[in-house]
């Protein structure tokens, strides 16, 4: 099962920044917090990932709580393509491993 | 550099038949997965190749699901025969040895009738 908690819906406004919780308690000390997101017919994208430290990349970026029990995935400038599922994941270290996914959070963005 | 490959796009079959999905990772990448997508829900791993050996197929029904990697690069998976359960899309993708995250293809959509 998955380890993570995520709402199932989000509405955002082109332009606005889209904040995207995800709650994962039980996370142990080594495993990394990765988001994907999933647009309609199309495979799973890697956005970004982190451990401990707040990450920033060209396409969003991922706050840590310090506890590390949960996270916010923030994309700064929300357009009409972010409209998609968002999936938060927690994964072990070892390369290699599949991930196990939730049901994720879909974000609509409208004009 | 070019992406997953996965063929075809679309499937259409009667209950029972037989059918075959194929995957070409991403050059280099000795890692490989095919993931079972219901619709409304998240990818569930069916089986994970390391070049051409298995390293976990714990969630595939063997009794109709296999899959095979001969020579460490493309994929293919096949249901013989199909149930309507089976109805999902299909998705490969493929890693690096070194952690990268996991690229995916966009997947092959099947419709059993």
């Amino acid at each position: 099962d998955a380890k993570t908690t995520q709402p199932t819906s989000m509405d955002c406004a082109e332009g606005r920044a889209a904040n995207l919780p995800c709650n994962h308690s039980t996370i142990s000390g080594n495993e990394y917090v990765y988001w994907y997101r999933q647009i309609h017919s199309q495979g799973p994208q890697y956005i970004i990932h982190g451990l401990k430290n707040n990450e920033t990349n060209e396409m969003a970026s991922l706050i840590i709580t310090e506890d590390r029990k949960s996270s916010t995935l923030i994309l700064p400038h929300a357009t009409l393509r972010d409209t998609a599922v968002y999936y938060c994941i927690v994964r072990p270290p070892q390369a290699g491993t599949a991930l196990i996914f939730g049901k994720g959070t879909t974000l609509s963005v409208s004009s | 550099e070019a992406g997953v490959a996965q063929s075809p796009r679309y499937k259409i079959i009667e209950k029972r038949q037989s059918v075959a999905f194929w995957c070409n990772p991403i050059s280099g990448h000795a890692t490989l997965y095919w993931y079972q997508q219901i619709l409304g829900q998240g990818p569930k791993l069916l089986i994970q190749f390391q070049n051409n050996g298995v390293v976990d197929d714990s969630q595939l029904p063997k009794d109709r699901f296999s899959a095979e990697r001969l020579k460490g690069v493309d994929s293919t998976l096949k249901i013989q025969p199909a149930k309507l359960e089976d109805s999902a899309v299909y998705l490969c993708a493929s890693s690096s040895q070194t952690g990268q995250p996991q690229h995916f293809g966009d997947g092959t959509r099947l419709s059993i009738l």
